[in-house]
Parts: C-alpha cells; sequence; structure tokens
C-alpha cells in the first residue's frame, strides 16, 4: 500500500536549519510529485510548494520563498524540506502529500507529519 | 489568490444530515478537495474533483458543486466524524479554506 513516512521530531534553535525527510513506498516515486503543507500549532494548513520528482524541479508559494529548499534522493524514494535560518514562527508541523496528477492535482496521500519545535 | 471561504464551526447529533460549505474567490471549475483531520493526526482525503468518492471512504460523504461553491455532505453522520474539514483548490496554484471543525452533540 502507498505510504509516506515522514522522519520524527526536531528540536532546532533560531537561526539553526533543519531537515525533514518523507519517504516514499508503494507506488513509483518519480511517477508522482510531492507537495509540502505546513500546519502551525492550532491552525489550518498552508501549502509550502511541490517538487517535480521526476525532474527534480521545487515550485515554491510565495510565503515560502528564500529559506525553504526542496530536494530529493530519488535512489531512496525519499523527498526533503529543509528551512534554513530557523524562526519562531517556523514552529510547525510540516506533512509531505503525493501528488495526484491524474485526479486534479489533488493530495492522496499524506505523511504522518513532522513536528519543528524552535526555542532558544 | 483564490481565497477559500468555510464557516468556522458546527455541531450535530449523531444520525443527522449535516453539510459543510466551501466559497471561493473565483471559479475553480470542478478542481474542489475535500480532507478531514481528525486531532493529532495527518490529513486524509475524503473528496476529490467536488463530487469523487475516494476509494475507502465510506459512502456518507459525499461533494457537490462547481465554480464558486461547494458542499460536503455527511448523511448520516457518526461519532467517528469528529474532525475538522478542509477543502482545497487546485486551479489556480493551490490553497485550502480554514476548515470546519464538526463537533458531535
Amino acid at each position: 500500500q502507498i505510504q509516506l513516512v515522514q522522519s520524527g521530531p526536531e528540536l532546532k534553535k533560531p537561526g539553526e536549519s533543519v531537515k525533514i525527510s518523507c519517504k516514499a513506498s508503494g507506488y513509483t516515486f518519480t511517477n508522482y510529485g510531492m507537495y509540502w503543507v505546513k500546519q502551525a500549532p492550532g491552525q489550518g494548513l498552508q501549502y509550502m510548494g511541490w517538487i517535480n520528482t521526476e525532474t527534480g524541479k521545487p515550485t515554491y508559494a510565495d510565503d515560502f520563498k528564500g529559506r525553504f529548499v526542496f530536494f530529493l534522493e530519488t535512489s531512496a524514494s525519499t523527498a526533503y524540506l529543509q528551512i534554513n535560518n530557523l524562526k519562531n514562527e517556523d514552529m510547525a508541523t510540516y506533512f509531505c502529500a503525493r501528488a495526484g496528477y491524474y485526479r486534479g492535482y489533488v493530495m492522496d496521500a499524506w505523511g504522518q507529519g513532522a513536528s519543528v519545535t524552535v526555542s532558544s | 489568490d483564490t481565497v477559500l471561504t468555510q464557516s468556522p464551526a458546527l455541531a450535530v447529533s449523531p444520525g443527522e444530515r449535516v453539510t459543510i460549505s466551501c466559497r471561493a474567490s473565483e471559479s475553480v471549475s470542478t478542481l474542489m478537495h475535500w480532507y478531514q483531520q481528525k486531532p493529532g493526526q495527518q490529513p486524509t482525503l475524503l473528496i476529490y474533483l467536488a463530487s469523487n468518492l475516494e476509494s475507502g471512504v465510506p459512502a456518507r460523504f459525499s461533494g457537490s458543486g462547481s465554480g464558486t461553491d461547494f458542499t460536503l455532505t455527511i448523511d448520516p453522520v457518526e461519532a467517528d466524524d469528529t474532525a475538522t474539514y478542509y477543502c482545497q483548490q487546485s486551479w489556480n496554484d493551490y490553497t485550502f479554506g480554514a476548515g470546519t471543525k464538526l463537533e458531535l452533540k
């Protein structure tokens, strides 16, 4: 079955970097893109962008240009989100989600989420 | 950006029918999807392309609409449906509604 398994919780200081992984299984990794979605504590879902898993090209939503990086390790069917120069407002749970190209680009499978705590 | 507006909360009794609305600031054709998120869990897909039921989702859930007005219906509601429901459009980039929290009386 389709699974997206994300890395564990992270505790970081402001200014540090964090790398979150999302390992896919149960389907051909390069046939579906990968979205990233942020959920701040007690808040709703916010689209961050997506990465084309066939070409490696990332696309970032406006609020996530600059410090946020999407990249792949295709041989391991894994997508990564790296956040540089962490700020307090980056404290959130980050989800990866598969891009259902053939169903209107729906987010049709989700990782369990990875929480990032930013505290000095 | 295409803004999606949802009512913030609803409270219904088990066995009742509930409709959750989502209004888009501009037409999104039928590129509207619905997700359920229970506390502490990841979202799961319920409905895609406005009215298509995701595999494995109970037939109690249904979706309708096109253009700017969309509805998610649960009939009948069960206790396990306590969750927040999000609409999301993929016509003009990607945006989510703020979510509708469904509570059972």
